[in-house]
């Protein structure tokens, strides 16, 4: 089954304490991409990545980092989290360069206390 | 019933009408448009799409309008069921592929 895989689910952290949110799919897809939704702000891209060991920012990278070492993992880390960033966070994958609908992992909720 | 889309994020529909969700896009550059539907507690799901060449298009109770002239789009879903309330999202793609999302509708059925 075509699918994007986020983990974990559910992440309650405290103030400082480095984080990873991983996300991993299996459609071969170049184009991966972090998005946070926020109640009011819609879904806000964080950053993208159009190939391996190519990354990008988005509409707000700031205090996120991701990776991408493999095609088909993209993580978001969070080096200091802090509680501006608890969110509902969203991995997405595509095809590159062609217009086809974006695939959406099942949201990770992330309270930073 | 209908939407605004940005302008009026809830649209509550009695089961069995035809629902209109709008949404106005902002990059006239802009050539390819897809709307999502978000359940709670899930991520943004495709329904349809429609690229600029287009004007219409169908799919199963749905249906999505373009109009490039004023840059809008809407997304028409016939005889509303409980299961379609959600969070609808339209998203354009301008060139260079990065998706660009709308705030977002809230969808609500009453039985």
């Amino acid at each position: 089954e075509a699918q994007v895989t986020q983990n974990p689910r559910y992440l309650i952290t405290v103030t400082g304490k480095k984080l990873t949110v991983t996300c991993s799919q299996n459609m071969n897809h170049e184009y991966m991409s972090w998005y946070r939704q926020d109640p009011g702000l819609g879904l806000r891209q964080i950053y993208y990545s159009m190939n391996v060991e190519v990354t990008d920012k988005g509409d707000v990278p700031e205090g996120y980092k991701v990776s991408r070492k493999e095609k088909r993992n993209f993580p978001l880390i969070l080096e200091s989290p802090s509680p501006n960033q608890t969110s509902l966070y969203f991995c997405a994958s595509s095809l590159w360069g062609k217009n086809t609908e974006a695939f959406f992992g099942q949201g990770t909720r992330l309270t930073v206390v | 019933g209908e939407s605004v889309g940005l302008h009026l994020p809830t649209l509550s529909v009695q089961e069995g009408d035809n629902s209109i969700i709008n949404c106005a896009y902002s990059n006239s550059a802009s050539d390819y448009f897809i709307w999502y539907k978000q359940e709670s507690g899930k991520g943004p799901q495709f329904i349809i799409d429609i690229r600029s060449n287009m004007d219409k298009r169908q799919g199963q109770r749905v249906t999505v309008l373009l109009n490039k002239t004023v840059k809008h789009l809407s997304l028409q879903i016939a005889a509303t069921q409980p299961g379609d309330s959600a969070v609808y999202f339209c998203a354009e793609v301008p060139p260079g592929g990065k998706l660009i999302f709308g705030q977002g509708t809230t969808l609500q059925v009453k039985p």
